[in-house]
C-alpha cells in the first residue's frame, strides 16, 4: 500500500532533549516536506526535499534540522525542543504529473505525530 | 498563489450530493485549482485538481466556471466519513520552478467545515 509514515505518532518530552520524528514514504516520491500544523495558523511549511542531500528551509525552519540521505527518509532533527514547538507535525511526499510548465504535485500525507514539549 | 474564498461550514444530508463553492477571482491563467481535505487531526488528503476542464476522479467531481473565477467541488453522496475541513487551493502549475522557497509548498486557507449528518 501506498503510504507516508511517521513515528512517534504521540510524543511528550521535556524541554533541551534532542528528538528525531521519523518519515518515510514508499512511493519513490522524489520531493518530501515537513509541515506543522497550529490552532488558527494553518500549515506552516519547516523544510522540504526536491531529493537526495537536496533540502531546504520553509517558512518556519527555526529550531529544526533535516536530512535527506535516502530517497525514502525524511527525519526532522529538534535538537533543543522548547515549549513553542509544541504542535502537530505533517511529513508529506509529492511526485509530479504532466509536462513542461504544466507540472502539478500531488502531495500524500503522513498520519501526523502530536508533539508535547514541556 | 491567488487568494480563495470558502464558506466556514456546511452541512449535509447523508446520501445526498455535497456542493462546496470556492471563489478565486484573482487566479491567473497557469494557477490549478486543487482540493484537499482533513479529518480532524489526521493528515490532510488529496481529493481532486484542475485547470479549466472539468474533472472527476473516483472521489468527486470539479467544476471549474468558464472564466475560471469559481469552481465547485461535489461529493455525489455523500456519507458520515467524508466530514471533514475541505479545503480549496489556488497554485501556479509549475511548482517546482516557481521560486524561493514555495517549491511544493501547500498554503491552507481556513476551508469549509463540512458535517454530514445522518
Amino acid at each position: 500500500e501506498a503510504q507516508v509514515t511517521q513515528n512517534p505518532r504521540y510524543l511528550i518530552t521535556v524541554t533541551g532533549k534532542k528528538l528525531t520524528v521519523t518519515c518515510s514514504q514508499n512511493m519513490n516520491h522524489e520531493y518530501m516536506s515537513w509541515y506543522r500544523q497550529d490552532p488558527g495558523l494553518g500549515l506552516r511549511q519547516i523544510y522540504y526535499s526536491m531529493n537526495v542531500e537536496v533540502t531546504d528551509k520553509g517558512d518556519v525552519p527555526e529550531g529544526y534540522k533535516v536530512s535527506r540521505k535516502e530517497k525514502r527518509n525524511f527525519p526532522l532533527i529538534l535538537e533543543s525542543p522548547s515549549p513553542n514547538q509544541t504542535s502537530l507535525y505533517f511529513c508529506a511526499s509529492s511526485y509530479l504529473a504532466g509536462h513542461l510548465k504544466y507540472l502539478t504535485d500531488t502531495q500524500y500525507f503522513g498520519p501526523g505525530t502530536r508533539l508535547t514539549v514541556l | 498563489d491567488a487568494k480563495t474564498t470558502q464558506p466556514p461550514s456546511m452541512d449535509c444530508a447523508e446520501g445526498r450530493a455535497a456542493n462546496l463553492p470556492c471563489n478565486h477571482s484573482t487566479i491567473s491563467g497557469n494557477e490549478y485549482v486543487y482540493w484537499y481535505r482533513q479529518i480532524h487531526s489526521q493528515g490532510p488528503q488529496y481529493i481532486i485538481h484542475g485547470l479549466k476542464n472539468n474533472e472527476t476522479n473516483e472521489m468527486a467531481s470539479l467544476i471549474i466556471t468558464e472564466d475560471r473565477k469559481s469552481s465547485t467541488l461535489i461529493l455525489p453522496h455523500a456519507t458520515l466519513r467524508d466530514t471533514a475541513v475541505y479545503y480549496c487551493i489556488v497554485r501556479v502549475s509549475n511548482v517546482f520552478n516557481a521560486g524561493g522557497t514555495s517549491y511544493g509548498k501547500l498554503t491552507f486557507g481556513q476551508g469549509t467545515i463540512l458535517t454530514v449528518h445522518p
